[in-house]
């Protein structure tokens, strides 16, 4: 299908395991963005990578890694999980840079025990 | 660095009537942009409306407008004939020419749309 997707939709993991969340689009968008969603904090940024093999830390970086090979596929890893990386996690893509709108993915859900 | 506040936690109107949500941001930027955000129940986030801060003409698009005040640096999203599917959380946003199209949200606002 067209456009921005993400799995798993819904992820339950225990606290030291390592979970990758997948983004892929199919716009061959430039721009790609990982934000976390939490109560009274609306979305913020985790990483970023505009093309690929190039990426950059956004405001909320510790505890994740992010690769992109390919222009299509942007990963995040949580290398062992904690309570405080609860969240829902949203991808985002957008075609150049800031002057673009980015279009999001239907987000993740994931619950760390 | 950005900032986007959101001051209206939570906002409600009656089906059919006209409802102002408030935003006001902050940014050194010379060149930036400004979003509205629509999230349903679904959690999709949708894209309601965008501004570039260069033009002094307010972005319209059907039923949702803004009222951009680029000295006072206010932005607020004007919501006409409410319907019912415009319940949902709404989120400011902004980005600018060297944060490299990183957004800044703000908190979100619940407007709930009663029949």
């Amino acid at each position: 299908d067209a456009g921005i997707t993400q799995s798993p939709r819904y992820k339950i993991t225990e606290t030291g395991r390592q979970v990758t969340l997948m983004c892929h689009q199919t716009w061959s968008h430039s721009y790609m963005f990982w934000y976390r969603q939490d109560l009274g904090h609306g979305l913020r940024l985790i990483y970023y990578s505009a093309a690929a093999d190039i990426t950059d830390k956004g405001e909320v970086p510790d505890g994740y890694v992010v690769s992109r090979s390919k222009t299509e596929n942007f990963p995040l890893t949580l290398e062992s999980a904690t309570r405080s990386q609860t969240s829902v996690y949203f991808c985002a893509s957008s075609e150049f840079g800031f002057q673009e709108t980015q279009y999001f993915g239907p987000g993740t859900r994931l619950l760390v025990l | 660095a950005q900032t986007v506040t959101q001051s209206q936690p939570e906002m409600s109107v009656q089906e059919a009537e006209t409802v102002t949500l408030s935003c006001t941001y902050d940014t050194s930027e010379s060149n930036y942009y400004l979003f509205w955000y629509k999230q349903p129940p679904s959690r999709q986030m949708i894209l309601v409306i965008r501004q570039e801060a260069y033009k002094q003409q307010n972005a319209t698009e059907n039923r949702f407008s803004v009222n951009f005040q680029k000295a006072a640096k206010s932005f607020s999203l004007k919501i006409s004939d409410s319907q019912l599917g415009d319940t949902a959380m709404y989120f400011c946003a902004a980005t600018g020419g060297t944060s490299y199209g990183k957004l800044t949200f703000g908190q979100g606002t619940i407007l709930t749309v009663h029949p």
